[in-house]
């Protein structure tokens, strides 16, 4: 059975760019969520998918957003780049009944200089 | 104030050894509790996860849930080299989201 798929794996962007990050979740599984993870802070939820809504965000600026298409691939998108947003950003796949364990992809690096 | 803490350590202990991992969540309506490895460079990965208050044994890995105190545990018995690693303490909080602790760096020494 296929893992979960983040794309890319490495990013470098500049200071107001934008960035959009990919995630395919396991077969069958039809939540998605996201998170951020720095040094020193953990993982910091980001928000959470399932079939096609957001039934769950953190507390991050609005620069940060997502969506989920009916496939329950799921894209999260980061406007106006900072220098803090640099990041591991990783999607967990779940089966969307709320209280089962995550199952995480190997996570896009971004950098932004 | 964060959700789940942990220690962040280094915790240091030599190969054979019990490892003992704390972790403390504010939330008293978390329904579920979960344990994951990280190690460097690599995603997290789940090894135990508890419902229930008292203990839950799988192999090496013991979890331990006290909901009146609000604290989980997690021992490593036969601590070994490969288990060094990032441990990440992980609560259920209802609403379809998971918050995690900082985790706390693991050394085996052997």
């Amino acid at each position: 059975k296929a893992g979960v798929t983040q794309t890319p794996r490495y990013l470098i962007k500049t200071r107001g760019q934008q960035v959009t990050l990919s995630c395919s979740p396991i077969s069958g599984h039809r939540s998605v969520s996201w998170y951020q993870q720095t040094p020193g802070q953990g993982l910091q939820f980001l928000f959470e998918y399932f079939s096609e809504t957001q039934r769950n965000k953190g507390n991050f600026p609005g620069r940060f957003s997502g969506r989920q298409f009916s496939n329950s691939r799921s894209e999260m998108n980061v406007s106006t780049l900072e220098l803090g947003d640099s990041a591991l950003y990783l999607c967990a796949s779940l089966t969307g009944r709320g209280n089962t364990e995550a199952f995480f992809g190997q996570g896009t690096r971004l950098t932004v200089v | 104030q964060k959700e789940v803490e942990q220690n962040s350590g280094p915790l240091s202990v030599p190969e054979g050894a019990i490892a003992s991992l704390n972790c403390t969540y504010s939330d008293r309506g978390s329904q579920s509790f979960f344990w994951y490895r990280q190690y460097s460079g690599k995603s997290p990965e789940l090894i135990m996860f508890i419902y229930s208050n008292g203990d839950k044994e799988d192999g090496r890995f013991t979890a331990q849930l006290n909901k009146a105190s609000q604290y989980v545990s997690l021992l490593i018995r036969d601590s070994q080299p490969s288990d060094s690693a990032t441990y990440l303490c992980a609560a259920y909080t209802g609403g379809f989201k998971t918050i995690f602790g900082a985790g706390t760096r693991l050394f085996v020494k052997a």
